[in-house]
């Protein structure tokens, strides 16, 4: 299982510009979030989904949109980005606990994104 | 909302010494989260409780409820044990079908040999 992957790695925009950022996922859970980690900061949630079609906002939704068309993707995106978007950026996914009684997120590498 | 501290924010030990990290928080919790963070940026889960204690190899977290109150402790440490220390707290579920985490802002932990 490759577990949570994220796409791309790295990326550079310019004020303005669009993009999206793919979390994938080969574990078949229900649940996926997105997080960005600022310096100084804790993991804040963006968004998160709690299943195939559905999405709910986080502590800091503004500035991104999520869709999730299908069970093992969920992609974030960006469609004005502001230099206040520069920060890394973490997926993560877990099970319905009533599955195995365990709660453990399983988190992606990362993207880093630089808003210029 | 709740407010997550963890101390100490920065943390350097000589391989072999025993370490102690904590996270305490303003409000009830129903479980408490410590991850850790690779020095290349990937975080894993190592811990979830709700009290009590739990042990996994050289690391032990420790949970007090009505101190509002966890300790990650990890015996004779190692250089690679070298990473950041996360805590978080669930408080609870959201209206949306799931709970949300709170995160502490991390613990750099640097081991020396």
């Amino acid at each position: 299982n490759a577990g949570v992957t994220q796409t791309p790695k790295f990326r550079v925009l310019k004020t303005g510009q669009s993009m999206t950022l793919l979390c994938a996922q080969d574990m078949n859970h229900e649940y996926m979030y997105w997080y960005r980690q600022d310096p100084g900061m804790g993991l804040r949630l963006i968004h998160y989904s709690v299943g195939e079609g559905t999405t709910a906002k986080g502590e800091v939704p503004d500035g991104y949109n999520v869709s999730r068309l299908k069970k093992q993707n969920f992609l974030l995106g960006l469609e004005s980005a502001a230099p206040s978007q520069t920060s890394v950026y973490f997926c993560a996914s877990r099970t319905r606990k009533g599955q195995t009684g365990v709660e453990t997120q399983y988190f992606g590498p990362g993207t880093r994104l630089l808003v210029l | 909302k709740n407010e997550v501290e963890q101390s100490p924010q920065n943390l350097t030990a000589q391989e072999g010494e025993f370490i102690t990290i904590n996270c305490s928080y303003s409000v009830g919790i129903s479980a408490l989260h410590w991850l850790q963070q690779h020095p290349g940026g990937g975080i894993v889960s190592l811990f979830m409780l709700s009290s009590g204690k739990k042990k996994h190899g050289r690391l032990i977290a420790t949970i007090n409820i009505q101190e509002k109150h966890s300790s990650l402790h990890i015996t004779a440490s190692h250089p690679r044990d070298s990473a950041v220390y996360i805590c978080a707290v669930r408080s609870g579920y959201s209206g949306a079908g799931s709970y949300q985490l709170t995160f502490g802002k991390g613990t750099k932990l640097s081991v020396i040999p």
